[in-house]
């Protein structure tokens, strides 16, 4: 089975621009989760999309955004860009909604000028 | 919410060695455990997980343990190689039905 797939793997932006960032999930998954890394601050958990349907969110602000298509694929977009959204993106797919295995992606750097 | 304390954030050890390291965490509601490994550059790999109905699960040199009453878990890895360096996080769901929280992470260096 083909891992988890995110695109970009790489993007620069300036302040104030907006970005969307794509995952597919591994084939028959249909949850999607969406995570912020940074040194600093370690693995924060963005959203939780399943049968397109946020479930659950993170302590982040309303610039952070995302969605879930009905083949399961998730973007997540951020607007006006900030310094501090600099990070490295990660989602990840699992089987179902709840306490479930989940497999992340190889992430999209996002580095903000 | 839920909270997840890990410690420690570094570890050093010698090749053969045995590393250990616990994460505690709040909501008493928390129904699985999971631990990933995170080599430089790489995504996080699940390595093990163990759910609030079993105490504790072995695979090869790897070993986690769950106390629901003190609400910790532990990550054990025996004859530690060098390429088991990574940083480790462990995770706890919110609720029974939630999103996973992480840790910090554990950087573990293990030197030949």
């Amino acid at each position: 089975k083909a891992g988890v797939t995110q695109t970009p793997r790489y993007l620069i932006k300036t302040r104030g621009q907006q970005v969307t960032l794509s995952c597919s999930p591994i084939s028959g998954h249909r949850s999607v989760s969406w995570y912020q890394q940074t040194p600093g601050q370690g693995l924060q958990f963005l959203f939780e999309y399943f049968s397109e349907t946020q479930r659950n969110k993170g302590n982040f602000p309303g610039r952070f955004s995302g969605r879930q298509f009905s083949n399961s694929r998730s973007e997540m977009n951020v607007s006006t860009l900030e310094l501090g959204d600099s990070a490295l993106y990660l989602c990840a797919s699992s089987r179902s909604k709840g306490a479930y295995e989940q497999y992340f992606g190889p992430g999209t750097r996002l580095t903000v000028t | 919410g839920e909270n997840v304390e890990q410690h420690p954030s570094t570890l050093s050890v010698q090749e053969g060695d045995s590393a250990v390291i616990k994460c505690t965490y709040s909501d008493s509601a928390s129904n699985y455990f999971p631990w990933y490994k995170q080599e430089l550059g790489k995504r996080p790999q699940l390595i093990i997980d163990i759910r609030s109905n079993v105490g504790e699960k072995k695979d090869q040199r790897i070993a986690v343990t769950l106390n629901k009453t003190a609400k910790h878990f532990s990550l054990h890895i025996t004859e530690t190689q060098p390429e088991d360096s990574a940083v480790y996080f462990c995770a706890a769901t919110e609720g029974s039905q939630g999103n996973l929280i992480f840790g910090k992470g554990t950087k573990l260096s293990v030197k030949p």
